[in-house]
This record gives C-alpha cells, sequence and structure tokens, in this order.
C-alpha cells in the first residue's frame, strides 16, 4: 500500500536465531500496529506503538520485542525464533485525523522458522 | 472486552448471485465495526465501515453492510457477485474512536465465486 512497506517481504530461518522485520511508514503517522495472520486465527495483534518510543503488547506479544525510534519505523524482533512463530506479519498505520479510522496495511512479511 | 465472529470460514456463491457474509461482535460499548478484504498475497484493505450515524454503510466494489444493534450483526453483501469479489473478508470491530483503535478481527471469511 501506498505510504507503507514492510521488508523483507519473504524470510526463511532457522529456529533459535534473532530477527528483525521493519516496517516503514511515510504518512507520518502516530499509530502502527503489527498483527501475526495465521489460517484459523485471522490478524492477532502483537505489539502497537502510539508515538516515539512509545510503545505496548497486545494479545500475541510472548517472543517478540518492538521498537519506534523514529515515527516513520517501527521494528519487530523475534528474540529467538521458534517453529510457531512462523506466520505472515503484517505493519499497520493509522492517522489521528478525523475520518481516519480504520488501518491502512502493508504488504506483509512471509517468515518461515525451520 | 471486544469480539467479533464469522460464521462460515468458507463461502461459495455463483457468479451474478447475492453475496451474503455474516459478521457478528460482541462489544461493552458502542462498536466501530470495519471490512477488510484480502486478495491473494497482499495486505489487507479497508470495504467499508460503521462508525456513527446511518446503520447502512455503503463501501468500495458494491459492497455494503448494515449494523443492527439489536442483533450485534454488522453483514456484509453484495447484490451480484463477480469473478473479482473472490478473496478473503475480515470483519473487524474497535471500541475506540480514531485513533489508537486497536481492531479484533475475525478469523475470516473466504468468499470462492462459481461461474
Amino acid at each position: 500500500d501506498a505510504g507503507i512497506t514492510q521488508s523483507p517481504r519473504h524470510k526463511v530461518t532457522e529456529t533459535g536465531t534473532p530477527v528483525t522485520l521493519r516496517c516503514h511508514q511515510t504518512e507520518n503517522h502516530r499509530y502502527m500496529y503489527w498483527y501475526r495472520q495465521d489460517p484459523g486465527h485471522g490478524l492477532r495483534l502483537i505489539h502497537y506503538s502510539y508515538g516515539v518510543k512509545d510503545t505496548d503488547k497486545g494479545e500475541v506479544s510472548d517472543g517478540y520485542s518492538v521498537s519506534r525510534s523514529k515515527t516513520e519505523d517501527f521494528l519487530l524482533t523475534l528474540e529467538s525464533a521458534t517453529s510457531s512463530q512462523t506466520s505472515v506479519y503484517f505493519c499497520a498505520i493509522q492517522g489521528v485525523r478525523t475520518g481516519d479510522y480504520g488501518y491502512t496495511f502493508g504488504s506483509g512479511t512471509r517468515l518461515t522458522v525451520v | 472486552a471486544q469480539s467479533v465472529t464469522q460464521l462460515g470460514s468458507h463461502v461459495s456463491v455463483s457468479e451474478g448471485a447475492l453475496v451474503l457474509l455474516r459478521c457478528n461482535y460482541s462489544s461493552s460499548v458502542p462498536p466501530y465495526l470495519f471490512w477488510y478484504v484480502q486478495y491473494p498475497n497482499q495486505g489487507l484493505q479497508l470495504l467499508l465501515k460503521y462508525t456513527t450515524g446511518a446503520t447502512l454503510v455503503k463501501g468500495i466494489n458494491g459492497f455494503e453492510a448494515e449494523f443492527k444493534k439489536s442483533e450485534t450483526s454488522f453483514h456484509l453483501t453484495k447484490p451480484s457477485a463477480h469473478m473479482s469479489d473472490a478473496a478473503e473478508y475480515f470483519c473487524a470491530v474497535s471500541s475506540t474512536n480514531f485513533g489508537n483503535e486497536k481492531l479484533t478481527f475475525g478469523t475470516g471469511t473466504r468468499l470462492t465465486i462459481i461461474p
């Protein structure tokens, strides 16, 4: 989607290794979110950010950490990847202007942990 | 707490037929409701949203949804299905206004269009 990019788009990593996924936005939006998508579970919130250095946990935060040192970048780190973290990861952004209801999503990162 | 239930993980309809995707929600406060569509290997795209006001909401690609508080429902409809409607659809609920909505998603409904 315009204004939000995720990298990498695909990654294969080994169990036990750290992995960092990047979300970059050009919209200057305050709110950013990381979700994972798994069959039968829909999208589940991992972590979110409401400003630079302001982050909080979502419903499935165990094994993940995040950082936001700049408005435009929100990093998701798998501290020690496990096979259960094989998933598609989506970043989303949201503005605060009236009418900015709903998210804009990135195209996703498909992560495979072997 | 809030939650969403989408009835039917897979729905098949013939081209030209009515599309009906069901969504029921639970929320302790007045909800804001959304439908998103996901095409293969893509992110989610907002179809339509209900926040306040008119309960019948029109979205993109000819879709609409009606908020029914008494039934706690927000079903998605389209009068005539097109092959390009084949995708996965997600209903979502939030309990806050704009900013930090923390949407809660349903598990999705995969829509197949039969030629």
